[in-house]
């Protein structure tokens, strides 16, 4: 089915440990973007991107990378994991452009569920 | 900063009632509204969108309302039923921030049978 696919939906890992988190589109979104959802904070935007080769800082981009090497991909890398990165990692994407049908609409992702112990 | 807030955190309603969402934003600049509705263990899915030219959109048993001049916008749902328990979530988005939405903290919707 067409969506928004990330991997893995749940990790442990111990502090300092680095991992990445898989994000995958089949919809030939031009924009994607990372958030993050903690209880009682909403959705806090990490890392976005507007196009292949292109990427930029959300709200909350420390102790987080991310690259665009493809339309479809858009891993989210963690070098250093530390408790405060406890959260639930959201993947969206969706088309760009103001004015276009389906512009700023975000197709979410099933979530992935990471805890830094 | 600007920033999207809820007024109540929890609604509880009966099944068959009206539900009233809420939804207070700062930024007069923002002209694009979205709801979103989250359940449990799942991503946000797309509810209902409105612009700042309009002050009302309908859809299936949905409608959002939006009022510029106190910056308030609310989400109806007619009939409510259990399939709708869920976290709900209003969104804007200002031109100069592209496709960047900025979130509300979210309203829990509980329905009771």
């Amino acid at each position: 089915n067409a969506g928004v696919t990330q991997t893995p939906k749940f990790q442990v890992l111990k502090t300092g440990q680095s991992m990445t988190l898989q994000c995958a589109q089949d919809m030939n979104h031009e924009y994607m973007s990372w958030y993050r959802q903690d209880p009682g904070m909403g959705l806090r935007l990490i890392h976005y991107s507007v196009g292949a080769g292109i990427t930029d800082q959300g709200e909350v981009p420390n102790g987080y990378n991310v690259s665009r090497s493809t339309t479809e991909d858009f891993p989210l890398r963690l070098l250093s994991a530390a408790p405060s990165q406890t959260s639930v990692y959201f993947c969206a994407s969706s088309y760009s452009g103001t004015g276009r049908p389906g512009a700023n609409v975000l197709t979410f992702g099933a979530g992935s569920r990471l805890t830094v112990l | 900063g600007e920033s999207v807030g809820l007024h109540l955190p929890t609604l509880s309603v009966q099944e068959g009632d009206n539900s009233i969402i809420n939804c207070a934003y700062s930024n007069s600049a923002s002209d694009y509204f979205i709801w979103y509705k989250q359940e449990s263990g799942k991503g946000p899915q797309f509810i209902i969108d409105i612009r700042s030219n309009m002050d009302k959109r309908q859809g299936q048993r949905v409608t959002v309302l939006l009022n510029k001049t106190v910056k308030h916008l609310s989400l109806q749902i007619a009939a409510t039923q259990p399939g709708d328990s869920a976290v709900y979530f209003c969104a804007e988005v200002y031109n100069n921030a592209g496709n960047m939405l900025t979130f509300g903290g979210g309203t829990r919707l509980m329905v009771k049978p």
